[in-house]
């Protein structure tokens, strides 16, 4: 079966450290992997994508996410964690079972602290 | 400004009432999707629909249905069939196709339906 797994219910980091959270995915063919920020009571967010080429991907607000092919690995990085970056975090892949739909992990939720 | 708007923001309805949540999207997207999230479980994908009058049952479809009349319109019905509506339900919309058309979803902010 196709899927996403986010290991970490929760991340705490301290404001000004890098921060990583992890995702890991099972798909049959080139996978096509998203990142999603949600604030509280909001709809998510597109943080970044990747569907081919360079392995480190950069997006939106300083983000970036490595792709690892033999980890079957899509990691979300900052090289240093805001406050305001507190939120819930989404990995999901998007895969084709007749038409395309989007798979979401379980979201992990990052706590920086001050 | 192009997005998603789902209405109302909060509901509350009387267990084993049927209920109608909107969502328009001005983004002149053709794939609709509606999703549930519950604390804990992630978003887990009720229907979707890549093109108007044509829609599928997604992971968690038995107690919902849909209906896709207009390009801008995926209305979802909460049936008093469904036996644990209370959640937070999201409406997403993208462009579908393969190839360069890897568009991200777009979501609206949410509606949040408590039965009771």
């Amino acid at each position: 079966a196709q899927s996403v797994a986010q290991p970490e219910d929760q991340v705490n980091v301290a404001e000004g450290n890098p921060l990583t959270v992890k995702c890991t995915y099972s798909v049959s063919g080139n996978p096509y992997l998203f990142w999603y920020v949600q604030y509280p009571n909001r709809g998510l967010q597109f943080l970044l994508k990747y569907i081919t080429g360079d392995n480190l991907v950069k997006g939106s607000y300083g983000f970036e996410a490595e792709f690892n092919k033999s980890q079957t690995s899509f990691h979300l990085k900052k090289p240093s964690a805001l406050v305001s970056d507190s939120a819930l975090y989404f990995c999901a892949v998007r895969v084709k079972s007749g038409t395309y739909k989007y798979i979401f992990g379980t979201g992990t939720r990052l706590k920086v602290l001050a | 400004d192009g997005g998603i708007t789902q209405s109302p923001k909060y509901l509350f309805r009387k267990e084993g009432q049927n209920v109608t949540l909107s969502c328009e999207q001005n983004l002149n997207h053709d794939a609709m999707y509606w999703y549930r999230q519950d604390p804990g479980q992630g978003l887990r994908l009720i229907y979707y629909s890549q093109i108007v009058n044509d829609f599928q049952k997604g992971d968690i479809a038995e107690g919902y249905s849909v209906s896709r009349e207009k390009k801008e319109s995926f209305p979802l019905t909460v049936t008093s069939a469904q036996k644990n509506p209370t959640a937070f339900y999201l409406c997403a919309s993208s462009i579908p196709g393969s190839g360069a058309s890897n568009s991200p979803l777009h979501f609206g902010n949410g509606t949040r339906l408590t039965v009771t």
